[in-house]
């Protein structure tokens, strides 16, 4: 079975805090990538970080960092210093590389609110 | 600028009516797909396209039906069979390109909503 879940429906934070946004996936691919996107008020959602399962090493991109974990099928994403323009619904996604095609599987996604 | 784009933004839809969204990439992507969002929920997938002129049910394919007439368009319609097409529809697509392998790039989206 494929699935993601992301057990944090809805975070509020005060601007420049820091906030992490759990994500854990499973598979029995050996094979897989996943992803982060961000879903903001506009709707669209704009892609973040893409990760196949052979590369653990973490990930920072500015304020943007990210947590892989095969031994616990994590992969965390960490805001550090926290905007308002951060608020937005983020969603981790799934995508075993066993099928014939780029079948993703999303999570419900978790709502960010920062506040000023 | 390469993208996706979705039109209309807003569409309103009678009971009975069908309708046709729109979705066109200049991204040279192979495959594109269609999504629909409910409030509060992640993603499910409608449709998808590997190929022009093919394409292949997701998961919630009934009362939807697409064509893939070209590479760079997708059209989704919502016939009157679909009982609740009240949703946020995104379009994506994806390729094999070096430096994007197994990538969704997601358009703006269409928000339907049936009266």
């Amino acid at each position: 079975a494929q699935k993601v879940t992301q057990a944090q429906t809805e975070i509020s934070v005060v601007e420049k805090e820091d906030v992490t946004l759990d994500c854990v996936y499973e598979t029995r691919d050996t094979t897989y990538y996943l992803f982060w996107y961000k879903q903001p008020p506009s709707g669209e959602l704009v892609f973040l970080i893409r990760r196949n399962s052979f590369d653990e090493q973490n990930e920072i991109s500015g304020r943007y960092s990210w947590n892989f974990q095969k031994s616990t099928s994590s992969f965390n994403f960490t805001i550090t210093a926290s905007q308002v323009v951060d608020s937005a619904v983020y969603f981790c996604a799934l995508s075993p590389a066993a099928y014939n095609f780029n079948k993703f599987y999303f999570g419900s996604g978790t709502k960010l609110n920062v506040k000023p | 600028d390469g993208g996706i784009t979705q039109s209309p933004k807003y569409l309103f839809r009678k009971e009975g009516q069908n309708v046709t969204l729109s979705c066109e990439q200049n991204l040279n992507h192979d495959a594109m797909y269609w999504y629909r969002q409910d409030p509060g929920q992640g993603l499910r997938l409608i449709y998808y396209s590997q190929i022009v002129n093919d394409f292949q049910k997701g998961d919630i394919a009934e009362g939807y039906s697409v064509s893939r007439e070209k590479k760079e368009s997708f059209p989704l319609t919502v016939t009157s069979a679909q009982k609740n097409p009240t949703a946020f529809y995104l379009c994506a697509s994806g390729g094999f390109d070096s430096t994007s392998t197994d990538t969704q790039y997601f358009g703006p989206g269409t928000r339907l909503t049936v009266l």
